[in-house]
């Protein structure tokens, strides 16, 4: 059973700091991980892709990848209200379908 | 270019019904898998469609079918319905099978069984 863990929060934050989202996955075979964003009421969207080791940044947002500890993390800085949201965690690769975390809450505060 | 389109978007049947939802990937998309979202239980993996064939299945019950046409259409159908079948229902499409694949994902569609 591949798995995917990620802390279900909320995680608060005040508006202008860093958020650190986090995310561990089972399977050391997992090739393609991703970020998806999801508000309330809504469908996940698609935040970043990561496929190497390292950092990637676009825009605001930094996803971090470890394969050697199995794990991923996504940077949100300069945090707004509007990026208070659940953040789903996904990892993929080889044969098997993408698993997802069950998700981390985000709270950005004034 | 159009994102993944879902139908209908909201729905309310009465237990024992059954129903049906559809679903366009974006244009060029062969892959669509589907998910069913629940507060307690996350995102769960249905099936996955990908030129016609199903190619992964999840763990429900037969009572949860889809399929897929050959404009990469795909509907999912749930049969004689249940309480806990009320649920966010998303499509999401790829270029290639999803576990190669980016996948993006519908609106969904909001099922309500009562």
């Amino acid at each position: 059973q591949k798995e995917v863990e990620q802390n279900s929060g909320p995680l608060s934050v005040p508006e202008g700091a860093i958020a650190s989202l986090n995310c561990t996955y089972s399977d050391r075979g997992s090739q393609s991980f991703f970020w998806y964003r999801q508000y309330s009421g809504k469908s996940p969207e698609l935040i970043m892709s990561i496929y190497s080791n390292g950092d990637k940044e676009d825009g605001r947002f930094t996803a971090q990848l470890n394969k050697a500890s199995q794990y991923v993390s996504l940077l949100i800085r300069d945090s707004q209200p509007s990026d208070s949201a659940t953040y789903l965690c996904a990892v993929t690769g080889g044969s098997y379908i993408p698993t997802f975390g069950r998700g981390t809450s985000l709270i950005v505060h004034p | 270019k159009a994102g993944v389109t879902q139908t209908p978007r909201y729905l309310i049947k009465t237990r024992g019904q059954q129903v049906t939802l559809s679903c366009s990937p974006i244009s060029g998309h062969r892959s669509v898998s589907w998910y069913q979202q629940t507060p307690g239980q996350g995102l769960q993996f249905l099936f996955e469609y990908f030129s016609e064939t199903q190619r992964n299945k999840g763990n429900f019950p037969g009572r949860f079918s889809g399929r897929q046409f050959s404009n990469s259409r795909s509907e999912m159908n749930v049969s004689t319905l249940e309480l806990g079948d009320s649920a966010l229902y998303l499509c999401a499409s790829s270029e290639g099978p999803s576990s190669g694949n980016t996948i993006y994902f519908g609106e969904g569609s909001w099922l309500t069984v009562v």
